[in-house]
């Protein structure tokens, strides 16, 4: 198992650029998220999906889309780069406890990203 | 709501010392509580974990207890090693909460040889 894979490791940005931060998962898991980690700080969560085709606004979705077509990829798409979304942003995937709780949150290696 | 309180760091200690790092919770019902540990530039990766009170979660010689009294699930060890400097998360994941699971601020360990 890979586990929680995504990319790229790193990235520049200009101001007002798009792009899309990819995330895959082979354990089969029903929850995926992504969060933001911020220098010093601990991690924000950004958008969240229980399922293929449910996505739902974590506390900090403004300037990022997201979409889950399949269980396996939840990508992360920013719409228009500014400066205050530089950050290091973390893809994790989790099962379901008994009750619909999260289990253990596997992450990915994360993603760097500079906008300038 | 559900939230997690972990003490302030940094944590500075020598090699072989004993650790703690207190971590307390408000949350309704029984909620499962995890430790995570983060590498320098690395994502976070379980550490322990415990889903009821009084269990006792360990791995790598850390401890925590899962105290439904006094609210609390306090990481600890013995003996820490410079390689066990890093950044300590405690979690919760709790009815109130749904899905999400909601993450303390992160303590930072350093360990002197």
């Amino acid at each position: 198992n890979a586990g929680v894979t995504q990319t790229p490791k790193f990235q520049v940005l200009k101001t007002g650029q798009s792009m899309t931060l990819q995330c895959a998962q082979d354990m089969n898991h029903e929850y995926m998220s992504w969060y933001r980690q911020d220098p010093g700080m601990g991690l924000r969560l950004i958008h969240y999906s229980v399922g293929a085709g449910i996505t739902d606004q974590g506390e900090v979705p403004n300037g990022y889309n997201v979409s889950r077509s399949t269980t396996e990829d939840f990508p992360l798409r920013l719409l228009s780069a500014a400066p205050s979304q530089t950050s290091v942003y973390f893809c994790a995937s989790s099962t379901r406890l008994a009750g619909g709780t999260t289990d253990t949150q596997y992450f990915g290696p994360g993603t760097r990203l500079t906008v300038l | 709501g559900d939230s997690v309180t972990q003490m302030e760091g940094p944590v500075t200690l020598s090699e072989e010392a004993f650790l703690t790092i207190n971590c307390t919770y408000t949350a309704t019902g029984y909620p499962s509580l995890f430790w995570y540990v983060q590498y320098p530039g690395e994502g976070l990766q379980l550490l322990l974990k415990a889903t009821k009170a009084d269990d006792k979660g360990s791995n790598k010689g850390f401890e925590a207890t899962y105290r439904k009294e006094t609210t609390s699930f306090h990481l600890e060890k013995g003996s820490v090693q410079v390689s066990d400097s890093a950044v300590y998360f405690c979690a919760l994941s709790g009815d109130t909460g749904g899905f999400k699971t909601i993450f303390g601020a992160g303590t930072r360990l350093f360990v002197k040889a």
